[in-house]
């Protein structure tokens, strides 16, 4: 079993329409939560961490954690074609981060 | 925000050649990392470190090696570099619990 699983997509969604990705893993003992924007060819760029069950609310980017489930989610608002691109989940374990494989988003116009 | 810095951006070397990708941050961070990302592919972590004098080798397996013997700087080293070398290299930082940041990687293509 892989410590982060992601949804690979591709998931594709109007755009103006709500984004949602999934994440799920595998150490209860998790404390530290993550996503990250990769745009083709780029490095990952943080948009929201989240380290308290409930949802956490930045611009048009919502996370939401639930520990007893040991999710998270990512949810974008007004999906814009600048928003296509692969989501990463991460969740800290000890030293380090683990990463999830990624989901694809395109937003059509 | 970190300031990651790696060079060079691109390489295009052949075979054999003695490589070190290098990565400097400013912000005094304690952890820092070595990624591998193939196009399209997952992130494979493949050297970390706590701290000065402190490495540790990543999940996936990796004929590199890196130092760590000033804060700022992890530099990483291939002895002898081979065409299955050609990759994506990110450098990444972060200080105690906080968010961890990315440098803009280097693409190596190994001829």
């Amino acid at each position: 079993q892989k410590e982060v699983e992601q949804n690979s997509g591709p998931l594709s969604v109007p755009e103006g329409a709500i984004a949602s990705l999934n994440c799920t893993y595998s150490d209860r003992g998790s404390q530290s939560f993550f996503w990250y924007r990769q745009y083709s060819g780029k490095s990952p760029e943080l948009i929201m961490f989240i380290y308290s069950n409930g949802d956490k609310e930045d611009g048009r980017f919502t996370a939401q954690l639930n520990k007893a489930s040991q999710y998270v989610s990512l949810l974008i608002r007004d999906s814009q074609p600048s928003d296509s691109a692969t989501y990463l989940c991460a969740v800290k374990n000890d030293y380090k981060l683990s990463f999830g494989a990624g989901t694809t988003v395109t937003v059509r116009a | 925000e970190a300031d990651i810095y790696q060079t060079p951006r691109y390489l295009v070397i052949g075979t054999g050649k003695k490589i070190t990708l290098e990565c400097s941050q400013t912000m005094g961070h304690d952890k820092m990392y070595w990624y591998q990302q193939d196009p399209g592919m997952e992130l494979h972590l493949i050297h970390y470190s706590y701290g000065v004098n402190s490495t540790e080798k990543g999940d996936l397996s990796s004929e590199s090696t890196v130092s760590r013997i000033r804060t700022e700087h992890f530099p990483l080293t291939l002895e002898s570099a081979r065409p299955s070398h050609t990759s994506q290299y990110l450098c990444a930082s972060r200080q105690g619990n906080q968010p961890q940041h990315f440098g803009d990687g280097t693409r190596l293509s190994i001829l």
